[in-house]
């Protein structure tokens, strides 16, 4: 398997843009989890999902940010209109089964976001 | 105040010697607690995962204790490698609503 694939890598886009991340999990995990990096917030769980149902959103910033999972190989994050607090790394990770509580996440490379 | 505390921030260590990363949390009940290790540029990886009945376990050179009566955790690097080098982050997991709690990191530098 390749692993989690995030895209794009990179992104720089200008204050108020639309950005959308995109993630495809491993396949036949049934879990997959939004993150967000920054050196000053560390390791932030903005969402996750369960069988493609948003389960936890609590770490959801604000409206601008939201996320879907329309099948079991497909989640996206958008941020609209993106402000330049935005800038962080974003991860997405997939898990087999969360509730085990011996249960590992696999996270993909991130996605770096700058906004100007 | 976070509901997990890494210490040290950083530490730079010569390759060969051991050292150890702490990680003291408040998050009560917990579920289990993991360490991942997180290399520049890169997704965190899982190294060890413990639930609050175990005490030790081990990943090769990586060996994690679990103390839940003082609520403290410990990651020992043995016979540190140049490829040791990241950040080593301590995540826990609250019992019931499986929220997590994060740790902002121990950076490690390991020098020739």
């Amino acid at each position: 398997d390749a692993g989690v694939i995030q895209s794009p890598r990179h992104e720089v886009t200008e204050m108020g843009q639309e950005v959308t991340l995109r993630c495809k999990p491993i396949s036949g995990h049934d879990y997959l989890f939004w993150y967000r990096q920054t050196m000053m917030r560390g390791l932030e769980l903005l969402i996750y999902f369960n069988n493609n149902v948003p389960i936890d959103d609590s770490g959801m910033p604000e409206d601008r940010f939201s996320a879907k999972m329309p099948n079991a190989s497909f989640s996206t994050l958008k941020i609209q209109p993106s402000e330049p607090r935005d800038s962080a790394v974003y991860f997405c990770a997939s898990s087999l089964d969360w509730d085990s509580p011996q249960e590992t996440q696999y996270f993909g490379p991130g996605t770096r976001l700058l906004v100007l | 105040k976070n509901q997990v505390e890494q210490s040290p921030q950083s530490l730079i260590i010569l390759e060969g010697k051991n050292c150890t990363l702490q990680c003291n949390y408040t998050v009560s009940p917990f579920s289990n607690l993991r360490w991942y290790k997180q290399d520049t540029g890169r997704g965190p990886v899982s190294l060890t995962i413990m639930t609050f009945s175990e005490n030790t376990k081990s990943n090769g050179r990586y060996t994690a204790t679990l103390d839940a009566d003082t609520k403290q955790s410990s990651l020992h690097i043995t016979a540190s490698q140049l490829s040791d080098s990241a950040s080593y982050i301590c995540v826990v997991t609250h019992y019931g609503n499986n929220r997590l709690a994060f740790g902002k990191g121990n950076q490690v530098v390991v020098i020739p």
